[in-house]
């Protein structure tokens, strides 16, 4: 089993819909919870993080942590084109970083 | 402003040859990081560098060596190019202070090996 699980995908949607992206994860030790974004030919970049249980908003974007369920989500209100990319949950433990295997989201104008 | 900056963008290999990729950070950070990307895998660690000096081996260590070679440098090192190891390779650094969670990555360099 992996330490982190995320649906693949593919995600399309129309433009200006609410996107759920979602994660779990099996290490209990894990406490700093990320999400990058990754455009097609490019390196991940950090989208936002959380440290331990909660919502944190960011514009158009909340990430939210529930490490009772051991998951954690990723919420896009009004999504538009430009927002098409690849979603990468992360989470830190130990100076090590474990990735999700990215969602895959289309926004159609 | 340059960040993660990552040597070659592109590179073919015969199976057997072998290939250094280069790094380098200019935002003073400690830890560095190698990960290699496949379809349907997502990121997996290859290997990283807490600081200068010091390297240990990720999930996926088997075929490659590592060397630190001061603050600013990460080279991932290929002795022996494989057809498995064809991939996208990614060096990162993590940040320091606010910035403590986050890795900066380069753009990456996509491998095939013939």
């Amino acid at each position: 089993q992996k330490e982190v699980e995320q649906d693949p995908g593919p995600l399309s949607v129309p433009e200006g819909a609410i996107v759920s992206l979602n994660c779990t994860y099996s290490n209990s030790a894990f406490q700093y919870f990320m999400w990058y974004r990754q455009y097609s030919r490019k390196g991940p970049e950090l989208l936002m993080y959380t440290y331990s249980s909660g919502n944190k908003e960011d514009g158009r974007f909340t990430a939210q942590v529930d490490k009772s369920s051991k998951y954690i989500s990723l919420f896009i209100r009004d999504s538009q084109p430009s927002d098409s990319a690849t979603y990468l949950c992360a989470m830190e433990a130990g100076n090590q970083f474990y990735f999700g295997t990215g969602t895959s989201l289309t926004v159609i104008p | 402003n340059a960040g993660v900056t990552q040597t070659p963008k592109f590179q073919v290999l015969k199976t057997g040859q072998s290939m250094t990729l280069q790094c380098a950070q200019d935002m003073n950070h400690n830890s560095m990081y190698w990960y290699r990307q496949d379809p349907g895998m997502g990121l997996r660690l290859i290997y990283y560098s807490a600081s200068e000096g010091t390297t240990d081996k990720g999930e996926v260590p088997n075929g490659y060596n590592v060397s630190r070679l001061n603050k600013r440098e990460f080279s991932l090192r290929l002795e022996s190019a494989a057809p498995s190891q064809t991939s996208v390779y990614f060096c990162a650094s993590r940040g320091t202070g606010e910035d403590g969670e986050k890795l900066f990555f380069g753009s990456g360099t996509q491998l095939s090996v013939l």
